[in-house]
């Protein structure tokens, strides 16, 4: 089935601790995004990357790092989670043509404690 | 600042009709998307608007207005299964997506 997948589904971990939440699609789309969301905000994009082997910050990229190495594996590593970085993270990729529109991985929920 | 206002939380019955309502203000607009978020899950496409007026797909309707930098999804024939979480986002001159915090929908039988 075609899509985006997501792991580890749902972690917790202690502060201080290195994460990678593992994204993987396989619609050969250009364009992929990390979001996080929190209750009461809307989606916000922690880094995108709009083509294999480039990668760019979005709206809330401090305390994570990304790569993308080839079109279809686009990683977030938390080097040292904090509190604050107590979320659910969605990756999506899109083909960056027409609408543009955004498919969603179903969410990695990070729990640090 | 940029900034996308929905309301949180909306109740309608089964089989009526509802109306959702988004504004915003960004710099500049290339398009304006909504997405369905069904609790526990991921958000899923509905409509795309990128010029004034009415997209309709099925039970769905989506308007714009650029002008007055407003938008509604319609939705009509409610069912049970439309209890989620509709989400606004503009895409503005710089090709990034703002992101409304999305209306709670709940259906009551």
């Amino acid at each position: 089935i075609a899509g985006i997948t997501q792991a580890p589904t749902s972690q917790i971990l202690a502060a201080g601790r290195r994460m990678t939440l593992r994204c993987t699609q396989d619609m050969r789309h250009n364009a992929m995004y990390w979001y996080r969301q929190d209750l009461g905000l809307g989606l916000r994009l922690i880094h995108y990357s709009n083509t294999a082997g480039t990668t760019g910050k979005g709206e809330v990229p401090d305390g994570y790092s990304v790569s993308r190495a080839n079109t279809d594996d686009f990683p977030l590593t938390l080097a040292s989670a904090v509190p604050s970085q107590t979320s659910v993270y969605f990756c999506a990729s899109s083909d960056i043509s027409g609408a543009n529109v955004l498919t969603f991985g179903a969410g990695s929920r990070l729990t640090v404690l | 600042g940029q900034n996308i206002d929905q309301p949180t939380e909306m109740t309608a019955t089964e089989g009526a009709i509802v109306q959702i309502n988004c504004t915003y203000q960004t710099s500049g607009f290339n398009g304006l998307f909504w997405y369905q978020q069904h609790a526990g899950e991921a958000p899923t496409f509905l409509s795309y608007n990128v010029l004034d007026g009415l997209e309709e797909k099925g039970r769905f309707s989506s308007f714009l207005s650029r002008s007055k930098g407003y938008s509604y999804l319609l939705l009509k024939e409610l069912q049970m299964k439309d209890s989620a979480s509709y989400l606004c986002a503009v895409r503005d001159s710089n090709y990034q997506l703002i992101w409304g915090a999305g209306t709670k929908l709940i259906i009551k039988p």
